[in-house]
């Protein structure tokens, strides 16, 4: 089924760990995003890439790394989770062009920090 | 960086009846995308309505149809015969035609009553 899989769906994750969330998406999409959803602040963007190869951040960069060595996989590294990391996190693809451009997004990653 | 503002937290309405949320945003660019995206409790983004700014006609979708005043850099989701599937939280979405760089508000939640 075409799309875009993240993975885990959850996790629980003691402070200080470090974490890699995966996102892979077999839509040939260009860009691809990182969010975290927390209550009463909606989504904010973490880093996206526009194409394999680049990167670049977004609104909440710190705490946070990302590679795209290629096409489908934008996998996000927390290198030392804290507490104030706990979020739904989301991955998104999108195809930026005339015709069709939307963000399809993966189901989430739930994870607690404690 | 872009700005997606969405001032109403929640809002409820009568099942058949129609309501409008509300998005303002703040962008020095000229050219762009808007979406509404829903997200019910499954979690799941959805994509309800994209519009280009190019674009002068309001984009529709069967009940949902927008009123995009660019100069005034307004962006309002009006859902007519509103239905109880239609209980979600709703999203307003800005991407850059440039970067796709793409910015979120903090969301509304909405509530039809039977």
């Amino acid at each position: 089924i075409a799309g875009i899989t993240q993975a885990p769906t959850s996790q629980i994750l003691a402070a200080g760990r470090r974490m890699t969330l995966r996102c892979t998406q077999d839509m040939r999409h260009n860009a691809m995003y990182w969010y975290r959803q927390d209550l009463g602040l909606g989504l904010r963007l973490i880093h996206y890439s526009n194409t394999a190869g680049t990167t670049g951040k977004g609104e909440v960069p710190d705490g946070y790394s990302v590679s795209r060595a290629n096409t489908d996989d934008f996998p996000l590294t927390l290198a030392s989770a804290v507490p104030s990391q706990t979020s739904v996190y989301f991955c998104a693809s999108s195809e930026n062009s005339e015709m069709n451009t939307e963000a399809f997004f993966g189901q989430g990653t739930r994870l607690t920090v404690v | 960086a872009q700005t997606v503002t969405q001032s109403q937290p929640e809002m409820s309405v009568q099942e058949a009846e129609t309501v409008t949320l509300s998005c303002t945003y703040d962008t020095s660019e000229n050219n762009y995308y808007l979406f509404w995206y829903k997200q019910p409790p499954s979690r799941q983004m959805i994509l309800v309505i994209r519009q280009e700014a190019y674009k002068q006609q309001n984009a529709t979708e069967n009940r949902f149809s927008v009123n995009f005043q660019k100069a005034a850099k307004s962006f309002s989701l009006k859902i007519s015969d509103s239905q109880l599937g239609d209980t979600a939280m709703y999203f307003c979405a800005f991407m850059s035609y440039n970067n796709n760089d793409m910015r979120f508000g903090a969301g509304t939640r909405l509530t039809v009553k039977p």
